[in-house]
């Protein structure tokens, strides 16, 4: 399966902290993506890295992609109250896009 | 900024009954999506429609589930013979290309209730 798995499940942190989530899947990908959900809503595009990208940066965004060790990470920087919400990733590969069960971010302010 | 709309919010239904979920894409993208997210759960791919039929459908998606493109805006999922399982959140998505490389947009899903 290219299913990503999220790690950790939750995390709470204060506001002004930075946020580190991490993807593991199992096969080759095309690309890789992050979503938020915010409770009750559909999900948000964050950020898509590629098979052949090793970082990229979105405002305070930054995602990580190590296709040798088969894993991502988000960090978010600086948080604010409002980045609370659930996180996922998304593997591509010749399939749909498979999502992982989410790390559920909590910002406490 | 466009957005994916979703009608209803709130669907309940009896069980056994037929319900139709609708949904207007962004209007310039080419790729439909149909997702589900039972309570507490990861987000499921059902089916993906391109040109007018189904490009892509899960194990989920079997003779009770049908998509159609009945205009040139809606995207609809119809849900015949509705079980107690079926009740979950039911989210639509577009993208202007294909999955593999295009970001995904969501609408805000249709909850939906089988009683």
């Amino acid at each position: 399966s290219q299913q990503g798995e999220e790690d950790p499940q939750a995390l709470s942190i204060q506001e002004g902290e930075n946020a580190t989530m991490n993807c593991s899947y199992k096969t080759s990908i095309n690309n890789l993506q992050w979503y938020r959900q915010n409770s009750g809503r559909g999900l948000v595009h964050l950020i898509l890295i590629r098979s052949n990208e090793r970082e990229k940066h979105s405002g305070r965004l930054r995602v990580t992609l190590d296709t040798s060790k088969k894993s991502s990470s988000l960090l978010i920087t600086a948080s604010r109250a409002a980045d609370t919400a659930s996180y996922f990733c998304a593997v591509s590969g010749n399939t749909p896009l498979v999502f992982g069960k989410g790390t559920r971010l909590s910002v406490i302010a | 900024e466009p957005e994916v709309t979703q009608t209803p919010s709130h669907q309940v239904t009896q069980m056994g009954q037929e319900v139709i979920l609708r949904c207007v894409p962004i209007s310039n993208h080419l790729y439909f999506y149909w997702y589900r997210q039972i309570l507490g759960q990861k987000v499921e791919f059902l089916v993906s429609f391109y040109n007018n039929e189904i490009s892509e459908k899960s194990e989920i998606f079997d003779d009770q589930f049908s998509v159609e493109r009945p205009d040139g805006s809606n995207f609809t999922l119809k849900i015949r013979s509705t079980k107690l399982e079926d009740s979950a959140m039911y989210f639509c998505a577009s993208s202007e290309l294909g999955h593999s490389n295009q970001p995904q947009h969501f609408g805000d899903g249709t909850r939906l209730s089988i009683l």
